[in-house]
């Protein structure tokens, strides 16, 4: 089971700015919340990730709920080359706690910038 | 420049016909993970490894291998490769301080 949900998908004009939400209400309050991308069949590249407090970077701008249940990805001025399908995932923690990592993408967000 | 580099990029194969598909990375990365992406179902991990001669299942290990006998290569193997592992692959590994996974461009694997 994806620990996300986020929807299927959305529709942006171009140089307005894309908000992607994504929920994850099971997060625990070691796992961080991260985001990527992927244009048409390329491998995902990494856009942001955030704990607890809001992140920006040249990319975008995450924004995380008080409660971490929720978060959303901001495209400041989508253009069309963001049109992508976007992932929120968490990091899940294994049985081992020196055993990190097991990560789960859901399907994602296909977003669409239409002219 | 950092990469994930995997090959082939592309291959077309037959049933019960071994193919290894090769993933190398060059930041020094002790954690790497396989991939396989099929319409609608979103990314599948495969198989993931902590470090070297580590290695672990993801939510779709059957019909896989995979070894780590030095950091920067992880290869997958499939022993007898079935139509159903028809796929995208792809290879990560992961920037242990920011936890941040490099992708591999991805593997086209048909199995006629």
């Amino acid at each position: 089971d994806a620990k996300t949900t986020q929807p299927p998908s959305m529709d942006c004009a171009e140089g307005r700015a894309a908000n992607l939400p994504c929920n994850h209400s099971t997060i625990s309050g070691n796992e961080y919340v991260y985001w990527y991308r992927q244009i048409h069949s390329q491998g995902p590249q990494y856009i942001i990730h955030g704990l607890k407090n809001n992140e920006t970077n040249e990319m975008a701008s995450l924004i995380i709920t008080e409660d971490r249940k929720s978060s959303t990805l901001i495209l400041p001025h989508a253009t069309l080359r963001d049109t992508a399908v976007y992932y929120c995932i968490v990091r899940v923690r294994t049985q081992e706690e020196t055993s990190y990592d097991k990560v789960i993408f859901g399907p994602g967000t296909s977003l669409s910038v239409i002219p | 420049e950092a990469q994930v580099t995997q090959n082939p990029r592309y291959l077309i194969t037959v049933t019960g016909k071994k193919l290894t598909v090769t993933c190398s990375q060059n930041m020094n990365h002790e954690y790497m993970s396989w991939y396989r992406q099929d319409p609608g179902l979103g990314l599948r991990q495969i198989y993931y490894s902590m470090n070297v001669e580590v290695t672990d299942k993801g939510d779709v290990p059957e019909g896989y291998k995979v070894s780590r006998k030095e950091k920067r290569n992880f290869p997958l193997i499939l022993e007898s490769p079935s139509p159903n592992q028809t796929s995208l692959y792809f290879c990560a590994s992961r920037n242990r301080n920011t936890g941040e996974l490099f992708f591999g461009e991805g593997s086209r694997l048909t199995v006629l």
